[in-house]
């Protein structure tokens, strides 16, 4: 099963709002609602930020919204603040494996 | 609370084995699927293993034959039993509380695993 895809890096100014996005193939993003996204800060966990394409977790600032189209889903980050500087990956199941497959990860820089 | 901590990384050399452990408070991991996920130094997530709430288990294709996940629903506790380590396998090891497919919810802190000779 191949990655998702993502882009190595994405940067917004503060206040600006940003996306990610993570393309996959009619077999997973494309085919379930189950897309998620982690965001991970240097020598940390994973954090769940959204869920089945565009839920968020009880606790996840509403700057984090999540959509798809297709094969490609999306994650923005509105009102881009310092603390957002962090890796983001994407994640969707896959019928396939029954385990789920990650994106590449997309770095995301705070200017 | 809910926590998830991991233990039993460590220094092993190629072909040797590995029993990881992840102790979960707050909630019973058998009403939870529970799943593997490692990242190797610098690179992405990869998913490893995942035990469903119904007793089956998946593994990537990459760990097949060499890992096994185990649940002790007493000590409510997942297991990694990892044989034939490789020094691919090279990682820190989390363990994570399944929220929906491919969501997991709560994760541990990692523990790393350093297979070399």
């Amino acid at each position: 099963q191949s990655a998702l895809t993502q882009p190595a890096s994405v940067s917004g100014s503060p206040g600006q709002s940003i996306t990610i996005s993570c393309t996959g193939t009619s077999s997973d993003v494309g085919d379930y609602y189950y897309v998620s996204w982690y965001q991970q800060h240097p020598g940390k966990a994973p954090k769940l930020m959204i869920y089945d394409v565009s839920n968020r977790p009880s606790g996840v600032s509403n700057r984090f919204s999540g959509s798809k189209s297709g094969n490609t889903a999306f994650l923005t980050i509105s009102g881009l603040q310092a603390e957002d500087e962090a890796d983001y990956y994407c994640s969707s199941y896959t019928f396939s494996s029954t385990l789920g497959v990650f994106g590449t990860g997309t770095k995301v820089t705070v200017l | 609370e809910v926590q998830l901590v991991e233990s039993g990384g460590g220094l092993i050399q190629p072909g040797g084995s590995l029993r990881l452990s992840c102790a979960a408070s707050g909630f019973t991991v058998s009403s939870n699927y529970m799943s593997w996920v490692r990242q190797a130094p610098g690179k992405g997530l990869e998913w490893v293993s995942v035990f469903y709430g119904g007793g089956s288990t998946y593994y990537a294709d990459s760990v097949k034959g060499r890992f096994t996940i185990s649940r002790d629903n007493s000590k409510n506790t997942v297991y990694l039993q990892m044989n034939s380590l490789r020094v691919e396998d090279t990682a820190v090891y989390f363990c994570a509380r399944g929220l929906s497919l491919g969501a997991s919810d709560y994760w541990g802190q990692g523990t790393l695993v350093t297979v070399s000779s």
